[in-house]
């Protein structure tokens, strides 16, 4: 079963507007991890939030924030505010067992958004 | 900051050649992470190793290897190239998750861009 699923292939956003790029996750672990990376045409992998499932409070970076529902085993990215250079693939991963050393991120298969004037 | 550093960034291989990647974590993570990235997928995890042991293996085939040296560089070696390894191959590095710090961000290396014709 996939560990990480974003439904959304692509989506578009007007400039200035804000986007939630959807995250829903399986695992039986108590303890894990939610982290999505931003990856531009040129490659990188670009960390941008993280959120724990010990966390009360959702995670905010600048103009980013994450929807965390835990019920739900949902982890929405909300990007405010969008501008031209969010236009890039957003990926959404996961670890797990955070006790243990050298946990994996498990990644979806990814959310191209396109930011447009 | 210094940050990962990945060696090439760009390769190109004839079918059956070998090849060899390297990765220089940041200054003091003792964590080191393979992932490959095809075109148009999502990262997938290979191997990982901690304080110089391997600590988990993943999708990574027999016709690679991977080690971690005493200066905490790792180099993932690939042989008998084949057209499907053709990838983007990320090194990240983190400190180990049970350090003491309540999550530990896995910073990603700009990628080694593999193309084998």
């Amino acid at each position: 079963a996939q560990k990480i699923t974003q439904t959304q292939p692509g989506m578009f956003v007007q400039e200035k507007e804000a986007v939630t790029l959807d995250c829903t996750y399986d695992t039986s672990d108590q303890s894990y991890g939610l982290f999505w990376y931003k990856q531009p045409s040129s490659g990188e992998m670009i960390f941008l939030i993280y959120q724990g499932s010990y966390d009360e409070q959702n995670a905010t970076e600048g103009r980013y924030s994450l929807n965390f529902q835990k019920a739900r085993k949902s982890a929405n990215l909300v990007i405010s505010a969008s501008q031209l250079g969010d236009s890039a693939m957003y990926f959404c991963a996961m670890r797990e067992a955070l006790t243990g050393t050298a946990s994996k991120l498990t990644f979806g298969t990814g959310t191209r958004l396109q930011v447009t004037l | 900051a210094a940050g990962v550093i990945q060696s090439p960034r760009h390769l190109i291989k004839e079918k059956r050649e070998t090849a060899t990647l390297k990765c220089y974590p940041i200054p003091r993570h003792d964590t080191v992470y393979w992932y490959q990235q095809g075109p148009g997928q999502d990262p997938q995890f290979l191997i990982s190793f901690y304080e110089k042991m391997q600590s988990d293996k993943g999708s990574i085939p027999d016709r690679f290897s991977a080690q971690q040296f005493s200066d905490y560089h790792s180099e993932l070696n690939m042989s008998s190239l084949e057209l499907g390894d053709s990838a983007l191959y990320f090194c990240a590095s983190s400190l180990a998750v049970d350090s003491g710090s309540s999550y530990n961000e896995q910073f990603f290396g700009p990628g080694t861009r593999l193309t084998v014709l």
